[in-house]
């Protein structure tokens, strides 16, 4: 079945780039699906952050899109979330799953499954 | 922005019937989703669609849409279901509701 693990530094300094990577087994994200990033603040809720197309079309959450990045690497079957300029605020548990888009037909969609998320810290 | 709207908290017995709201302006045209998360784990898709059961859920979750508001609905609560309950929908973009705690008695 379908597996995705997040993969990236735990602690990422103010001001700096957060990155992080989604590794994709079980299926070719040349396949199809969107495949997209949320994150959850500790204690908190869900926030969407942006979701790609194999074909590398983008839409990010318009709270976030100036300081976000996600881009794909089909050959090595895997995406990638960069946030810029981060702060204690983006301290939080990311998550990448695949988004199904296609038989929702409402234009979004919905997530599953999803990876087992990996806590950034943003601390000097 | 967009909001969805959910209460905080919800607490049932075991084995009665726990109903979790999802109210937003753009829900009669938009479809909703819900996603149980436990403690420590990733969010898991419980409902799509408004009311479609992925494989593997049990029949004991079911949902239903009446206007600007959603509602997932648990039947026979169990001790398991014990978790946060999180409806998304979207209207520019993706949004997800604030959560729920389900707290069984």
């Amino acid at each position: 079945q379908v597996q995705l693990q997040e993969s990236g530094p735990g602690l990422v300094k103010p001001s700096e780039t957060l990155s992080l990577t989604c590794a994709v087994s079980g299926y070719s994200i040349s396949s199809g699906y969107y495949w997209g990033w949320i994150r959850q603040p500790p204690g908190k809720g869900l926030e969407w952050i942006g979701s790609i197309y194999h074909s590398g079309s983008t839409y990010y959450n318009p709270s976030l899109k100036s300081r976000v990045t996600i881009s794909v690497d089909t050959s090595k079957n895997q995406f990638s979330l960069k946030l810029s300029s981060v702060t204690a605020a983006d301290t939080a548990v990311y998550y990448c799953a695949r988004q199904d888009i296609a038989a929702a037909s409402d234009g979004w969609g919905w997530f599953d499954p999803w990876g087992q998320g990996t806590l950034v810290t943003v601390s000097s | 922005s967009y909001e969805l709207t959910q209460p905080p908290s919800v607490s049932v017995s075991p084995g009665q019937t726990a109903r979790i709201t999802c109210s937003g302006d753009a829900l009669p045209k938009q479809y909703a989703y819900w996603y149980q998360q436990k403690p420590g784990q990733a969010p898991v898709l419980v409902i799509y669609k408004d009311s479609e059961r992925p494989s593997g859920i049990p029949e004991r979750f079911s949902g239903s849409s009446s206007g600007t508001t959603v509602t997932l609905t648990i039947s026979g609560v169990q001790a398991e279901d014990e978790a946060d309950y999180y409806c998304q929908s979207a209207d520019s973009s993706v949004v997800f509701g604030g959560g729920t705690k389900l707290t069984v008695l």
